[in-house]
């Protein structure tokens, strides 16, 4: 069975710095993809990210960046000039090629503060 | 163009009694998912639709919990002699296709059971 591990239950950084999410996976399949959702106190869960495993270059999205390890089976997001904005519950989630149904299967999330 | 939408968006109800949770999915996706959020699972799968069929219902938690899809849109989540460990927050999401698609997501509803 697939499984998703995020180690950082919480993480704070300085508004304009960097930060960087940690994710690993577990799975035999070797084709699939992987997101980042981001989820604030609203409860509406955002999607920031999506990356396909059969594509080696990491997925960007303006401030936001995967560093995608296939081989080690981590999925990392980088979060480059923080705004206060940014501010929520990240979970990263994995999603089988031959999936089961379109099952999205998360992580136990990071929640995210960036301070002023 | 509108996203998911969910009603109520909090509930709270009596142990034993019945609940209905609404979902509208963005108009035009085929696909509809069903999650549960709570301090203790997390996030869960519970169940999905591919047009008004749900080919796997092993998701859901007991036999308490039924859904169902009409016309290939909204979907209700039924879940009937409420228990204390029902209280989360039900998440609902859809995509265009099953499968492979990006799924958006809902604000969810809030059930608490007293």
């Amino acid at each position: 069975a697939q499984t998703v591990t995020q180690s950082q239950p919480e993480m704070s950084v300085q508004e304009a710095e960097t930060v960087t999410l940690s994710c690993t996976y577990d799975t035999s399949e070797n084709n699939y993809y992987l997101f980042w959702y981001k989820q604030p106190p609203s409860r509406q869960m955002i999607l920031v990210i999506r990356q396909e495993a059969y594509k080696q270059q990491n997925a960007t999205e303006n401030r936001f960046s995967v560093n995608f390890q296939k081989a080690a089976k981590s999925f990392s997001l980088k979060i480059s000039d923080s705004q206060l904005g940014d501010t929520a519950m990240y979970f990263c989630a994995f999603m089988g090629y031959y999936n089961q149904g379109g099952k999205l299967i998360f992580g136990q999330g990071t929640e995210l503060s960036v301070k002023p | 163009g509108a996203g998911v939408s969910q009603s109520p968006s909090n509930k709270v109800t009596e142990k034993g009694k019945d609940v209905e949770l609404r979902c509208d999915p963005i108009s035009g996706h085929t696909a509809l998912y069903w999650y549960r959020q709570s301090l203790g699972q997390g996030l869960e799968f519970l169940i999905y639709f591919q047009g008004n069929s749900a080919p796997d219902k092993s998701g859901l938690p007991s036999d308490r919990f039924s859904a169902e899809r009409t016309g290939g849109s909204v979907s209700t989540l039924t879940i009937q002699r409420t228990q204390q460990e029902d209280s989360a927050v039900y998440l609902c999401a859809s995509s265009l296709v099953q499968g492979r698609e990006t799924q958006y997501f809902g604000p969810g509803t809030r059930l608490l059971v007293l």
